[in-house]
């Protein structure tokens, strides 16, 4: 069965300081990896999907089937980067399994 | 640019009383989904729905609830009779036909069941 894990409920970083959200999944096919982003009090968003390769608010992540991992990465973290940040794996019918997400506080 | 909505915001229930959550998916969309999120746990997949039929479902959906989409903008959940631990955080979202399926989501309803 498909699962998605994000190790750390909690990262706190300062500010302009790099940052790293670990992402590891677990599933038999090909994998369509996401990361959603949910700001205080909105909606889940889309911050990137790894078929796109896009880097998105200076965002990026790299799927790495060996380690089955997509973490997410940025260089210098930003206090407005402040939100729960959750993974996600898509399998057939286009079901989202999430991961259960990564509270990432930055401090001034 | 245009979102999902969902309505209500909140919502409180008895135990045992049908709700309906309603959703009005992005225009030209064609993939309707239903999630969960019970208070400190991970968001849930529920339900898919495409072409007015069920597309996939979790194990969670079970007889108590079903969806439906009425008319051409609106999607609901319908959960027939409430248990307690359906409270949760519901989201709604919708996604294209073809290419990149990426799923937009919408604010969420907060059901509360007493």
């Amino acid at each position: 069965a498909q699962r998605v894990t994000q190790p750390e409920k909690l990262l706190s970083v300062f500010k302009g300081a790099p940052v790293e959200l670990k992402c590891n999944y677990s599933y038999s096919g090909s994998p369509e990896l996401f990361w959603y982003v949910q700001y205080s009090r909105q909606r889940l968003q889309l911050l990137l999907r790894h078929i796109s390769r896009e880097s998105i608010k200076g965002f990026t992540a790299d799927l790495n089937k060996g380690e089955t991992s997509f973490h997410l990465k940025k260089p210098f973290a930003q206090e407005e980067d402040s939100a729960m940040y959750y993974c996600a794996l898509e399998t057939s019918g286009s079901r989202l399994t999430f991961g259960e997400g990564t509270q990432l506080t930055v401090n001034p | 640019e245009p979102e999902v909505t969902q309505t209500p915001s909140h919502q409180v229930t008895q135990m045992g009383q049908e709700v309906i959550l309603r959703c009005v998916p992005i225009s030209n969309h064609l993939y309707f989904y239903w999630y969960r999120q019970i208070l400190g746990q991970k968001v849930e997949f529920l339900v898919s729905f495409y072409n007015n039929e069920i597309s996939e479902k979790s194990e969670i959906f079970d007889d108590q609830f079903s969806v439906e989409r009425p008319d051409g903008s609106n999607f609901t959940l319908k959960i027939r009779s409430t248990k307690l631990e359906d409270s949760a955080m519901y989201f709604c979202a919708s996604s294209e036909v073809g290419g990149p399926k990426t799923q937009y989501f919408g604010p969420g309803t907060r059901l509360l069941v007493l």
